[in-house]
């Protein structure tokens, strides 16, 4: 079975700064994706960024960024240069051999200006 | 390009009433998904077709029926909802069956059932 922990109800940050999201996995399969989804308070689900479980490199895109380390199954997300549109949900997900979705409970994110 | 569309976008039920969410996607996508997300919580998968004609389900399956009606089209029913089936509805679809391949989402049903 696979589970997905975030384990920050919320988390507040400064307009420009970086923050990191923490999403930590378990999965007994040798193969599997790591995902990225953000929830505005519109309610659409957004993808942001993968991971895959043999990738060397973390994965990058825009302002976003994938802290994976796999020997301690984590993989946190971090946005750099934080912007009010940022506040939204953010959900980290898994997929494995059994090719579904599997969602943490999310962390909501507050950009002060 | 419409993407993943659903319908209704809102709807309010009362216990024992029965209907069906509508879900059509235009990506030529082999796998499609319903998940419920609840307050507070992740989505979680309801039900899945793999492929065409392919149905399985998920890790909250109970008081839901899915068909997959073409390779576009895949609905759920509900045949007599529950006050505990009251949450916002999610459906999906997904290119490939590898983990690599992301899942992109309609907008959403809110449903409430009193």
């Amino acid at each position: 079975a696979q589970k997905i922990t975030q384990t920050q109800p919320g988390m507040f940050v400064q307009e420009k700064e970086a923050v990191t999201l923490d999403c930590t996995y378990d999965t007994s399969d040798p193969s599997y994706g790591l995902f990225w989804y953000k929830q505005p308070s519109s309610g659409e689900m957004i993808f942001l960024i993968y991971q895959g479980s043999y990738d060397q490199q973390n994965a990058t895109e825009g302002r976003y960024s994938l802290n994976f380390q796999k020997a301690r199954k984590s993989a946190n997300l971090v946005i750099s240069a934080s912007q009010l549109g940022d506040s939204a949900m953010y959900f980290c997900a898994m997929k494995g051999s059994a090719r579904q979705l599997t969602f943490g409970s999310g962390t909501q994110l507050t950009v002060l200006p | 390009n419409a993407g993943v569309t659903q319908t209704p976008k809102f709807q309010v039920l009362k216990t024992g009433q029965s209907m069906t969410l509508q879900c059509a996607q235009d990506m030529n996508h082999n796998s499609m998904y319903w998940y419920r997300q609840d307050p507070g919580m992740g989505l979680r998968l309801i039900y899945y077709s793999a492929s065409e004609g392919t149905t399985d389900k998920g890790e909250v399956p109970n008081g839901y029926n899915v068909s997959r009606l073409n390779k576009r089209e895949f609905s759920l029913r509900l045949e007599s909802a529950a006050p505990s089936q009251t949450s916002v509805y999610f459906c999906a679809s997904s290119n490939a069956r590898g983990a690599s391949y992301e899942q992109y989402f309609g907008p959403g049903t809110r449903l409430t059932v009193t």
